[in-house]
């Protein structure tokens, strides 16, 4: 069985500071793994992506996350929050063609 | 307007009602899928279809039905309402293989009394 888990529910920064959201997963063979961001009372947007290659990958809206195989983690970060950064963000695991989230991490950043 | 659509976008009803939500789709993407998302669970898979007439269950299933006729329409129906499926309901859809992303549509918030 495939598991995400989000460690923590709420994540606070300060504008202009880096931000980093953890997400860990558990799968028993190589793993495909998303970062997608919920706005409210909207449907869930993708923002990037690992399938294989570079363990830094780049995604939309400046956002990035690292691929630590040894750790089994895919923390999404961000050098420069913006206020317009502050919503809910799900990691997914996609591994036999099924796609397991995590419960979400909401961000709130801070003028 | 190309994209994924849902409707209704906001559904009250009572329990033991049928309710059906409908999802519509304009990219011909084979993949489509429905979660309900509830605090605390994330989101959680009902149902999903690989095409047209191929459907399985996801980690959810109990109380709904699917059926997928047209590539592009993927309905979900409650067919007796309980209150416990109450909750917000996306609907989503991608090209197919494990590395493709999925695109959600607005939701549906379902509340059942």
């Amino acid at each position: 069985a495939q598991s995400v888990a989000q460690p923590e529910d709420q994540v606070n920064v300060a504008e202009g500071n880096p931000l980093t959201v953890k997400c860990t997963y558990s799968v028993s063979g190589n793993p495909y793994l998303f970062w997608y961001v919920q706005y409210p009372n909207r449907g869930l947007q993708f923002l990037l992506k690992y399938i294989t290659g570079d363990n830094l990958v780049k995604g939309s809206y400046g956002f990035e996350a690292e691929f630590n195989k040894s750790q089994t983690s895919f923390h999404l970060k961000k050098p420069s929050a913006l206020v317009s950064d502050s919503a809910l963000y799900f990691c997914a695991v996609r591994y036999a063609g099924k796609s397991t989230f995590g419960d979400g991490t909401t961000l709130t950043v801070k003028p | 307007d190309a994209g994924i659509t849902q409707s209704p976008r906001y559904k009250i009803t009572e329990t033991g009602r049928q309710v059906t939500l409908m999802c519509h789709q304009t990219w011909s993407h084979s993949y489509m899928f429905w979660y309900r998302q509830d605090l605390g669970h994330g989101l959680r898979l009902i149902y999903y279809s690989a095409a047209a007439d191929i459907t399985d269950k996801g980690e959810v299933p109990d109380g709904y039905v699917v059926s997928r006729s047209k590539t592009e329409n993927f309905p979900l129906t409650l067919e007796s309402a309980t209150r416990s499926q109450t909750s917000v309901y996306f609907c989503a859809s991608s090209d197919g293989g494990a590395i493709e992303t999925q695109y959600f549509g607005p939701g549906t918030r379902l509340l059942v009394l």
